[in-house]
């Protein structure tokens, strides 16, 4: 039961280096999510995607890109990192988007920029 | 975005003893999802709560709703060292999809 998968797990960048982060379910989702964890914080939301071929903004989209490969693949990039997105980042998805609806995490990857 | 506070924030217990912990807000939310999460995992889905007053059990988790739907607990009935975690309340919201989480309870019971 994979469920969902990001990769890597840890990654250092320099900072104005760029990387993306790699996200696939296998639970046939909709929804799909990226969220960044920070202490004191907490979870927060950075793009999320309804449907294939479609993407949105969430809380804190600032330095961030993403795409909805297919349905299964939601990648995060970050053109130019900088130390202030040093955080640990989830992907998640959902069957489909709105309230009760059950989010399924990855196991997370931590991100250091020096 | 709607603001979901949690209390307290730490919490530190002996195993076998009693806990609560809470969750709330000045919105009111149509629904609210506990999650707990352990380290190095992602959060993972307790209950949800959809009705003003409900309330759910999970063994010796308790979850209630309250009545106007702007606040929920957890109680936990003899801590075990297994319930140590991040307790993460969460609501609809952070975007037209998606969840708005509360910052969390950092629970450690110590056998």
């Amino acid at each position: 039961n994979a469920g969902v998968t990001q990769t890597p797990k840890f990654q250092v960048l320099k900072t104005g280096q760029s990387m993306t982060l790699q996200c696939a379910q296998d639970m046939n989702h909709n929804s799909m999510y990226w969220y960044r964890q920070d202490p004191g914080m907490g979870l927060r939301l950075i793009y999320y995607s309804a449907s294939e071929g479609t993407t949105d903004k969430g809380e804190v989209p600032n330095g961030y890109n993403v795409s909805r490969l297919n349905k299964r693949e939601f990648s995060l990039r970050l053109e130019s990192a900088a130390p202030s997105q040093t955080s640990v980042y989830f992907c998640a998805s959902s069957r489909t988007g709105g309230e009760g609806n059950t989010i399924y995490f990855g196991e997370g990857s931590w991100l250091t920029v020096v | 975005t709607q603001l979901l506070e949690q209390s307290p924030q730490f919490l530190s217990i002996q195993e076998g003893e009693n806990l609560t912990v809470y969750c709330n807000s000045s919105s009111v939310f149509s629904s609210l999802q506990w999650y707990r999460q352990e380290p190095g995992e992602g959060p993972v889905l307790l209950v949800t709560v959809v009705t003003g007053g409900e309330v759910k059990k999970l063994k010796r988790l308790t979850f209630q709703f309250g009545d106007a739907r702007k606040d929920s607990s957890l109680h936990i009935t003899a801590a075990q060292p297994g319930d140590t975690g991040l307790y993460l309340c969460a609501g609809p919201g952070g975007g037209a999809d998606g969840l708005t989480f509360g910052k969390g309870t950092h629970l450690i019971i110590q056998p």
